[in-house]
């Protein structure tokens, strides 16, 4: 049973959307979710949310965690095809180690 | 500042060979953890370290070991490979996330085949 369900599994879109990704989570001693981009290797870190409601953004990216309802989204506005990979949403659960609980990611395609 | 380093990028197996995937930090991070990666799938936790000498299992511990006698170094043993290791392996360290801000940091990556 999946703890971190992502949705869509996969979009297509070009260039100059909006779109937003959607995470949905269920884990005990919930720490933080964090939100991943994936290319050809390693993912790179995104945000870290750890508050309800406080929006983290970054350029055309934000993020915002709502803790009562167990789910995150990451929106992206002004898409480029710089955009294209996968993202990755992790909860962490607390209780010493700090792991990661990742979900199954969103492919996003960004066409000219 | 190097990072998180995975040797080797790429490996072929035989079934039933084995080998250990290396994997070293250099930011002085307790946690340490391995992961791997199916097609269309997230990343799974196979391994974690909480520091030198203590190692825990994670969601997919069958058919690994592992071993953390150095801060620096955890790496990842596959006794008898089996077709069904074939997947792309993450090493990743953190700090405690309490109090700190910083996520875990991920290697490369080792894309292993198991033929």
């Amino acid at each position: 049973e999946d703890k971190v369900v992502q949705s869509p599994l996969s979009l297509v879109v070009h260039e100059g959307d909006t779109v937003t990704l959607n995470c949905s989570y269920e884990v005990t001693n919930f720490r933080s979710l964090l939100w991943y981009k994936q290319e050809k290797k390693a993912p790179t870190f995104l945000f870290m949310l750890t508050s309800s409601g406080i929006e983290k953004k970054s350029g055309r990216l934000s993020s915002i965690l709502d803790k009562k309802e167990l789910f995150s989204i990451l929106n992206i506005t002004a898409t480029q095809t710089g955009d294209s990979a996968i993202y990755l949403c992790a909860v962490v659960e607390g209780g010493g180690s700090e792991k990661l609980v990742f979900g199954k990611g969103t492919k996003l395609t960004v066409n000219p | 500042n190097a990072g998180v380093t995975q040797t080797p990028k790429f490996r072929i197996l035989k079934i039933g060979q084995s080998m250990t995937l290396q994997c070293t930090q250099d930011m002085n991070h307790n946690y340490m953890y391995w992961y791997r990666q199916d097609p269309g799938m997230g990343l799974k936790l196979i391994y974690y370290s909480v520091g030198a000498g203590i190692t825990d299992k994670g969601e997919v511990p069958n058919g690994y070991n592992v071993s953390r006698s150095t801060t620096e170094d955890f790496p990842l043993r596959l006794e008898l490979a089996a077709p069904s290791q074939t997947s792309v392996y993450f090493c990743a360290s953190s700090y405690r996330l309490q109090g700190s801000n910083q996520p875990q940091h991920f290697g490369d990556g080792t894309r292993l085949s198991i033929l």
